[in-house]
């Protein structure tokens, strides 16, 4: 059973602290990790597809990072904000299919 | 940008009735979809992958015949959920991507499905 495991499962942080976050995956068969965002009543969004070992990658306050060999992500958000707040999913894809962990669940108070 | 849509959003329904979810991809062709459930507190369990012309593949645990799949065109997969009761209640979300499964791309959800079986 392959087991995507995220931490903390919430988090609550002020507006303009910087936080972080961890996913945790077996780290054989390595093929890519994604990385969505998802808010209250709307779909995931895409943050990061990730496929290289000491990949990071950025996308305006927020990056990550990988570690296939040791198997973990780190989600960092810079300065948050409120509209920060959601839902941050980590999947590994396995057979052509995304295997997600539970979500570390994030809200950011003004 | 690739775009997936869900319907219905919502549906609420009483025990015994089956009820039927589309998944359409607008603006690509997807040979692949993929079927979630969230249970509450928990994340995205992944049901079965729709696989346009052939049989859908369930995962360990997930009832084919009360969760049937239908992939008949490279854009619509249908999920329903048949003779739903209580316990079927539950957020159903769909996700496709222009590249399909096997891809280093991200995947495209639906809006989701809030499903209430009374």
């Amino acid at each position: 059973i392959l087991n995507v495991e995220q931490s903390p499962q919430s988090l609550h942080v002020q507006e303009g602290d910087s936080t972080n976050f961890t996913c945790s995956f077996p780290s054989s068969n390595f093929y890519a990790l994604h990385w969505y965002r998802w808010e209250t009543a709307k779909s995931p969004e895409a943050l990061f597809v990730m496929t290289l070992n000491g990949d990071e990658k950025k996308k305006g306050r927020i990056s990550a990072t990988l570690n296939t060999k040791e198997g973990y992500s780190y989600l960092y958000i810079k300065g948050s904000q409120p509209e920060d707040s959601a839902t941050y999913l980590c999947a590994k894809l396995w057979g052509g299919k995304l295997i997600f962990g539970q979500g570390t669940e994030l809200s950011v108070k003004p | 940008g690739a775009v997936v849509s869900q319907h219905p959003s919502r549906v609420i329904c009483k025990s015994g009735t089956s009820v039927k979810i589309e998944c359409r991809s607008l603006d690509f062709q997807a040979t692949t979809m993929f079927w979630y459930r969230q249970f509450p507190k928990k994340s995205l369990m992944l049901m079965a992958t729709s696989n346009e012309g052939s049989k859908a593949t369930y995962e360990q645990g997930v009832e084919k015949d009360k969760f049937l799949i239908n992939h008949a065109s490279l854009t619509l997969s249908t999920l329903t959920v048949t003779s739903a009761h209580p316990e079927d209640s539950s957020f159903y979300i769909c996700s496709a991507s222009p590249q399909g499964a096997y891809s280093n791309q991200p995947q495209h959800f639906g809006d989701g499905t809030r499903l209430s079986i009374l």
